[in-house]
């Protein structure tokens, strides 16, 4: 069974850091491309980075570009998500969604991020 | 980036009726569109992929045509587990992009 399990989230000040992760499990994460997706408090889901399975590709929505880094570590079946200089904009539950032909197949569960002073 | 538009944004229904959910692309997408269930609490279904293929394991009531910019979801006949919401998602070029959601509520 495929499992995508995020942790890290919580309540983070602007202009601090988080670190959020993904442990999979049930499939070869090392052939899978992955992508981070999130959802803001009761709105709809915005796509934010995909890493290519071999960490040769990624790519970042303009709204977190340069602030955020994806990363992985197909040794640890892990999935990262570097958050640096979050802005309260950023509030919403980030989750973890497997890549099959660019369309997510599997979701995680999601971890909720909260930017606030 | 491409946009997709949803409609409508939100509908009542009946359980047993036919519904029809519809999703635009501000481009030519091909079939790269995949349609999304979400119920509250929870992290998204995929239901279907190449705009018309059905993942495995989902309800044959459920149904997706279209090609190019048109696109539309159909549940033949709505069951109670079927009240949620529902997004359409376009694979044909990053970033990738959804619609806003279709939301359908008990009547």
């Amino acid at each position: 069974e495929v499992q995508l399990v995020e942790s890290g989230g919580g309540l983070v000040q602007p202009g601090a850091s988080l670190r959020l992760s993904c442990a999979a499990s049930g499939f070869t994460f090392s052939n899978y491309d992955m992508n981070w997706v999130r959802q803001a408090p009761g709105k709809g889901l915005e796509w934010v980075s995909y890493i290519s399975s071999i960490s040769s590709t990624v790519y970042y929505a303009d709204s977190v570009k340069g602030r955020f880094t994806i990363s992985r570590d197909n040794a640890k079946n892990s999935l990262y998500l570097q958050m640096n200089s979050p802005r309260v904009e950023d509030t919403a539950v980030y989750y973890c969604a497997r890549a099959w032909s660019s369309y997510v197949d599997y979701w995680g569960q999601g971890t909720l991020v909260t930017v606030s002073s | 980036a491409i946009r997709m538009t949803q409609s409508p944004s939100s509908f009542s229904a009946s359980t047993g009726d036919r519904v029809t959910i519809t999703c635009r692309a501000s481009q030519g997408i091909s079939s790269y569109l995949a349609w999304y269930q979400q119920k509250p609490g929870q992290a998204p279904k995929l239901l279907i992929y190449a705009a018309s293929t059905l993942q495995s394991g989902v309800p044959s009531r459920f149904s997706g045509s279209g090609s190019g910019t048109d696109f539309t979801l159909t549940i033949s006949s709505l069951q109670s587990e079927d009240f949620a919401t529902y997004y359409c998602q376009q694979y044909y070029s990053y970033p990738l992009t959804f619609g806003g959601g279709t939301k359908v509520e008990i009547k």
